[in-house]
């Protein structure tokens, strides 16, 4: 069945260190792939997202790449901040029910 | 504003109780789904529902019951037959698609004394 696969954490980087956070999935066809982050107490909130291959999504100084060949959708940042210490969840959608498959998250430490 | 709302935020249960964790969106979304998620763990799935009146099974369904009687409302009962539901339960909804993502509540946190 469709699964998704992340490193696991946590990650400790001082401010301004270079992110990268590597999340591969298996799943039949092409699935919509997304990056959710959940602070600490809260709900989860969308990220970013790609809906086909070589697609990148972007937001708040955050990347991915859907890579079709490797099957990967790795997220990076160039310059951390203490405040994207979170948890960072990457997701596929299945293509047969719509509904959301989560990796086992991977948390970020980020050190003044 | 369109969101979706958890509520309580807290909620405490006597062993053998029945409880219900509420869950309400006015986004207009026709999915709805109730993960469940422990400490230092992902999101499990409990149970989903895609229309009025009709919820599936996830991974992680015994011990719980839900009811989708209206587009807006999905609301979880832990019942006592769950032998372990101290965690913290979030729920979503969706407008449905292969590329919409999700959006979630601010979730509940679940203990029981």
């Amino acid at each position: 069945g469709n699964s998704v696969t992340q490193m696991e954490g946590p990650v400790t980087l001082s401010e301004e260190a270079f992110l990268t956070i590597n999340c591969t999935y298996t799943a039949t066809g092409y699935p919509s792939l997304f990056w959710y982050v959940q602070y600490p107490g809260e709900g989860l909130q969308l990220l970013l997202k790609a809906t086909k291959a070589d697609d990148k999504g972007s937001n708040k100084g955050f990347e991915a790449t859907y890579r079709k060949e490797t099957t990967s959708f790795h997220l990076e940042k160039g310059s951390v901040q203490v405040s994207d210490s979170a948890v960072y969840f990457c997701a596929l959608s299945d293509r047969g029910t719509d509904k959301l498959i989560f990796g086992t998250g991977t948390r970020l430490q980020v050190f003044p | 504003d369109g969101g979706i709302t958890q509520s309580p935020k807290y909620l405490f249960r006597k062993e053998g109780q029945n409880v219900t964790l509420s869950c309400e969106q006015n986004l207009n979304h026709d999915a709805m789904y109730w993960y469940r998620q422990d400490p230092g763990q992902g999101l499990r799935l409990i149970y989903y529902s895609q229309i009025v009146n009709d919820f599936q099974k996830g991974d992680i369904a015994e011990g719980y019951s839900v009811s989708r009687e209206k587009k807006e409302s999905f609301p979880l009962t832990v019942t006592s037959a769950q032998k372990n539901p101290t965690a913290f339960y979030l729920c979503a909804s969706q407008t449905g698609g292969l590329n919409t993502e999700a959006f979630f509540g601010q979730g509940t946190r679940l203990t029981v004394v």
